[in-house]
């Protein structure tokens, strides 16, 4: 089975500070992804990559900062955190060839609160 | 920006009951998915459909691909509480779109 794993379930932070969530899948997948999920407003796509070193912005990059060193790993990175940015955090993965690529895979989630 | 929309919002059934859900698109998609959020997990994948007419099962799960290409329909037979969650359907237009996500429907199960 796909396994995504998220570095933490549950953060708790100031405003300002900086804040990172790791990532990491052992599928070989080339495309990652970072949804928030905010209540009533649905899942929103907020970076992807599609290779090693490369990043494009989601529907929703304003605040956040991605970054990915190594096949299997994405990072979000909010470089000064604000209250308006607690959330649930999704990180997912998929192939980037072939007839499933639409298929995402998804971390158990972290949910971030910024006090 | 293209959205999803998905009926119901919310259910609440009683244990045992047959459920439906439906997604709706204004733009043609060639995929549509189907994903199972339980309360404080990340959602996971419980049907994929490619094909415009398509009815696929995972054990009491049915969806099909709607033939107008348009929409999808999800239907849990004889419902049992661990069914609680909140449905998403998803879908993309071509195999080079991103993935969008619908609002999700929110059932209740009542034993």
């Amino acid at each position: 089975d796909v396994k995504v794993t998220q570095s933490s379930r549950y953060l708790v932070k100031r405003t300002g500070e900086k804040v990172f969530l790791e990532c990491v899948q052992d599928m070989d997948h080339e495309n990652m992804f970072w949804y928030r999920q905010d209540p009533g407003l649905g899942l929103r796509l907020i970076y992807f990559s599609y290779d090693v070193k490369m990043k494009e912005k989601g529907d929703i990059p304003e605040g956040y900062s991605v970054s990915r060193e190594k096949k299997e790993r994405f990072s979000l990175i909010l470089e000064s955190a604000s209250t308006n940015q607690t959330s649930m955090y999704l990180c997912a993965s998929s192939f980037l060839a072939g007839g499933r690529t639409g298929e995402l895979f998804f971390g158990e989630g972290s949910r971030l609160t910024v006090l | 920006g293209q959205q999803l929309n998905q009926s119901p919002q919310s259910m609440f059934i009683q244990e045992g009951e047959d459920v439906s859900m439906n997604c709706t698109s204004s733009s043609i998609f060639n995929t549509w998915l189907w994903y199972k959020q339980d309360p404080g997990e990340g959602p996971v994948l419980l049907i994929a459909l490619y094909k415009a007419g398509e009815l696929t099962s995972n054990g009491r799960l049915t969806a099909q691909f709607g033939i107008t290409r348009k929409d999808s329909f999800l239907n849990i037979s004889a419902s049992i509480p661990s069914d609680v969650g909140i449905y998403f359907c998803a879908g993309r237009r071509t195999s080079y779109d991103k993935v969008i996500f619908g609002p999700g429907t929110s059932l209740s199960v009542i034993p």
